[in-house]
């Protein structure tokens, strides 16, 4: 059974920085892309990241480019994401998404872990 | 950025009805076209991926339709478990973006 399970979420001030990490168990990690979804409490879903499986490509959304960054560690079975200079518009669940197989695509995201939830206030 | 935009935002429906749901891409994205659901507090599952494939495991009563700009979520006969929010999401080119989402509530 596919699993994903999210930590690293909480509280953090304006201007902070969190690392959220997504442990994967039940499939060959290393063979998929991963990504990154995030949903503001209330709001629809929003795209923030995806790295393929040997992370040779890497994408963000245009608002989180230069403050986020996506990596894994195969080895371990994990996908990170680095979130630096963080602002209120940024409240949301964060949820890790197993993307694709096949090279050169990331999506459909099949399979979900059950979100961690950011919150940025001072 | 391609653009998704769901109609209708949410919908009143009775058990046994027919429900359809239309997302609409602001340029064509031939079929990379996915539909996922969301119950309350809970992750997105995925439905239909690549406008009219059904994901393993997903109830056949779930069907997609459409290529380039217009798709549709086809529920033929809404059971008390499909009371959700439904979104489409395009994977043509990054950004990927998903539509504000369509809400199924009970009649």
């Amino acid at each position: 059974e596919v699993q994903l399970v999210e930590s690293g979420g909480g509280l953090v001030k304006p201007g902070g920085s969190l690392r959220l990490s997504c442990e994967a168990s039940g499939f060959s990690f290393s063979s998929y892309s991963m990504n990154w979804v995030r949903q503001a409490p209330g709001k629809g879903l929003e795209w923030v990241s995806s790295i393929s499986s040997s992370s040779s490509y890497i994408y963000y959304a245009d608002s989180m480019k230069g403050r986020f960054t996506i990596s894994r560690d195969n080895a371990k079975n994990s996908l990170y994401l680095q979130m630096n200079s963080l602002r209120a518009e940024d409240t949301a669940v964060f949820y890790c998404a197993r993307g694709s197989r096949l090279a050169g695509e990331v999506s459909p995201f099949d399979s979900w872990g059950q979100g961690t939830l950011v919150t940025v206030s001072s | 950025d391609i653009q998704m935009t769901q109609s209708p935002s949410s919908l009143s429906a009775s058990v046994g009805d027919r429900v359809t749901i239309t997302c609409r891409a602001s340029q064509s994205i031939s079929i990379y076209l996915n539909w996922y659901q969301q119950r309350p507090g809970k992750a997105p599952n995925l439905l239909i991926y690549a406008a009219s494939s059904l994901q393993s495991g997903v109830p056949s009563r779930f069907s997609g339709s459409g290529s380039g700009t217009d798709f549709t979520l086809t529920i033929s006969s809404l059971q008390p478990e499909d009371f959700a929010t439904y979104s489409c999401q395009q994977s043509y080119r990054t950004p990927l973006t998903f539509g504000g989402g369509t809400k199924v509530e009970i009649k």
